[in-house]
């Protein structure tokens, strides 16, 4: 099974709160991913890095922002949550070149 | 940019019956992977073909990938309790293309 990480897996927090889920990864990938699944829907790529110090955004809008300073770790802050940042968050991560990538466990988020 | 559609988005069946889902792509693809989810899990890799034509088997799963390269199967025979899920295929474009795009996935739910 895959080295990945993700703290919290569960998280209900008020409206307004800063907030940062942790990535961590032990298999040295340089790839990094975050996804924002709603149950059985969709995968929306939120952010994606190929590398230290290397950042972008995904497809899908979002108003999170991530770091890459290390290669195995890849947090996603959001400053001000609302409760239309409900939903669940995964990381992935996987070698270089084209090759499958390894997920998570995921947070649930929850904003009241 | 790229898409990736599955058909049928959800499917229903008899435990024992047969399921197959159909994955498109808008442009051709260097690669397909797929992956299953699990309800409250996360995606799993399951395989990855490459060839024009590919065809390959684990134990009653059969995956395709389209001799144009641009579409993918997966077909379950004899269905099990233990299949239920989400399957998603994913694509790499052709060449130097460096980001991977899940489809829509379909939601298997199989009845006992």
């Amino acid at each position: 099974e895959a080295d990945i990480y993700q703290t919290p897996r569960y998280l209900v927090i008020g409206t307004g709160k800063k907030i940062t889920l942790e990535c961590s990864q032990t298999m040295g990938h340089d790839k990094m991913y975050w996804y924002q699944q709603d149950p059985g829907m969709e995968l929306h790529l939120i952010h994606y890095s190929y590398g230290v110090n290397s950042t972008e955004k995904g497809d899908l809008s979002s108003e999170s922002t991530v770091s890459r300073i290390r290669t195995e770790h890849f947090p996603l802050t959001l400053e001000s949550a609302r409760p239309s940042h409900t939903s669940q968050y995964l990381c992935a991560s996987s070698a270089t070149g084209k090759q499958p990538q390894h997920f998570g466990d995921g947070t649930r988020l929850s904003i009241l | 940019g790229q898409q990736v559609m599955q058909i049928p988005q959800y499917q229903h069946v008899q435990e024992g019956e047969d399921f197959t889902t159909y994955c498109n792509s808008s442009t051709t693809l260097s690669n397909i992977q797929w992956y299953k989810q699990r309800p409250g899990g996360h995606p799993v890799f399951l395989i990855q073909l490459v060839k024009s034509g590919e065809v390959k088997k684990q134990k009653r799963l059969t995956f395709q990938f389209g001799e144009a390269k641009k579409n993918s199967s997966l077909h379950i025979t004899a269905t099990q309790t233990t299949d239920v899920g989400t399957y998603f295929c994913a694509g790499y474009g052709p060449g130097s293309a460096r980001q991977l795009t899940f489809g829509s996935g379909t939601q298997l739910t199989v009845l006992p």
